[in-house]
Parts: C-alpha cells; structure tokens; sequence
C-alpha cells in the first residue's frame, strides 16, 4: 500500500519561503507524476504543480513565478518550495501521485500539513 | 484555465436517498474527469475517473456519467459513510488541473 506523508515547519513568516517534503512508502516514485495541492480552512482544493521522476515540472500559472518543485529518487521523497509568502498561502498542502495513464487522477494523498504564513 | 462549476453547492439528503451532483466545464474537456469524496479533516478519495470508471475498492453504489461539458456523479442509495464533500476535477489537456467548488452532502 502506498502511503505519502508531508513534513515541514507549520509556521512560515511573512515573506520567507514555505519548504515541504513527501516521502513515499510502499512502493516507487518512479513512473508516476507526483503533485502538491493546497486548501485552505474551509475552502476548495487549488492544484499547485506536479513532477515527473524524471524532473520535468508543471506547475499552476497563477503560482509559476514563486513555485519550485524537485524530486529525489534514491531517496524516495519530492519536494515543494513556494517562495515570498503572504496569509494567503495559509493552507493544508496535500501531496499526492497522480497517475500517468486514462484522466491522470490523483489516486494516492498524503493525510495534509497545515502551514500557517504569520509573523 | 477551465472553470469548474458544481450544483448544487450543498444538500440534505437521508440515508437510502438517491443522490446526483452536477459538474459543468467552462469548455469541453472530453472525459476527462475525476470525482474526489473528501471527510473533515481528511484527504480527498478517489472514486471515479475519466467521467464514467469506479476506481477500485470502491462501492458500485457510485456513478459517473457525461462527457464534453456536462457531467453527473450519482450515489444510488446514499449511506450513512457517504455524507461528505465531493469535489470535480478536470485535468484535460494542459495544466492547471482545476476542481469545482464542491458538494457538501449532508444529513437531512
């Protein structure tokens, strides 16, 4: 059973860059897109961008200037960055795999890190 | 970016209740789209992929159907485990992958 869990500091100030790792457990990262998505409290799901295990990215234009993912097959983890945060960026980041083949649904999710952007 | 609208935004239902969930693209997106079930504090499930496939293990209660700009994801007795949010997603062509709002279905 895959499993995919997010770690990262919870507390982001103002400004600064907002950095979480998922590490994948269970089966391998190669072969498979794997994304982060965002939702803030009581809002809908925004997709952030994916990565290929080959290192190929794309990502949300509305987020493109200050997004910046990487993956690390030998260790099994991918990473997200997301640079000159605001309040806005408040949110439970998700991240998943999200299948190559059919509709590329995301059929894998990490349970969620809440990062919360304040001084 | 393709927008993803749902109707209705929410709803009251009982358990045995038959249960359809609207999904609108801003432009045609062919099949391609998935239907997510999401419980407080939990991450999104699949369930169905390109517009009409039961992803594995879950109940045949659910369905989806459509194609192009109009698309239904019905729950055919609804169960008490079914009440959530349900949410849309596109990922036709090129990125961004946008979602719905979604459906919060809820005890009547």
């Amino acid at each position: 059973q895959v499993q995919l869990q997010e770690s990262g500091p919870g507390l982001v100030k103002p400004s600064e860059t907002l950095s979480l790792t998922c590490t994948v457990s269970g089966g391998s990262i190669s072969g498979f897109y794997w994304s982060w998505i965002r939702q803030p409290a009581g809002k809908g799901l925004e997709w952030i961008g994916r990565i290929y295990t080959s290192g190929s990215t794309n990502y949300n234009p509305s987020l493109k200037s200050r997004v910046t993912m990487s993956v690390d097959t030998s260790k099994n983890q991918f990473s997200l960055e997301l640079n000159s945060v605001t309040a806005a960026d408040t949110a439970v980041y998700y991240c998943a795999r999200q299948l190559t083949a059919t509709t590329q649904p995301i059929d894998y999710w990490g349970q969620g890190t809440l990062v919360t952007v304040s001084s | 970016d393709i927008q993803m609208t749902q109707s209705p935004s929410s709803l009251s239902a009982s358990v045995g209740d038959r249960v359809t969930i609207t999904c609108r693209a801003s432009q045609s997106i062919d099949n391609y789209l998935n239907w997510y079930q999401q419980k407080p504090g939990k991450a999104p499930k699949l369930l169905i992929y390109a517009a009409s496939s039961l992803q594995s293990g879950v109940p045949s209660r659910f369905s989806g159907s459509g194609y192009g700009t109009d698309f239904t994801l019905t729950i055919s007795s609804l169960q008490p485990e079914d009440f959530a949010t349900y949410y849309c997603q596109q990922t036709y062509n090129t990125p961004p992958w946008t979602f719905g709002q979604g459906t919060k279905v809820e005890l009547k």
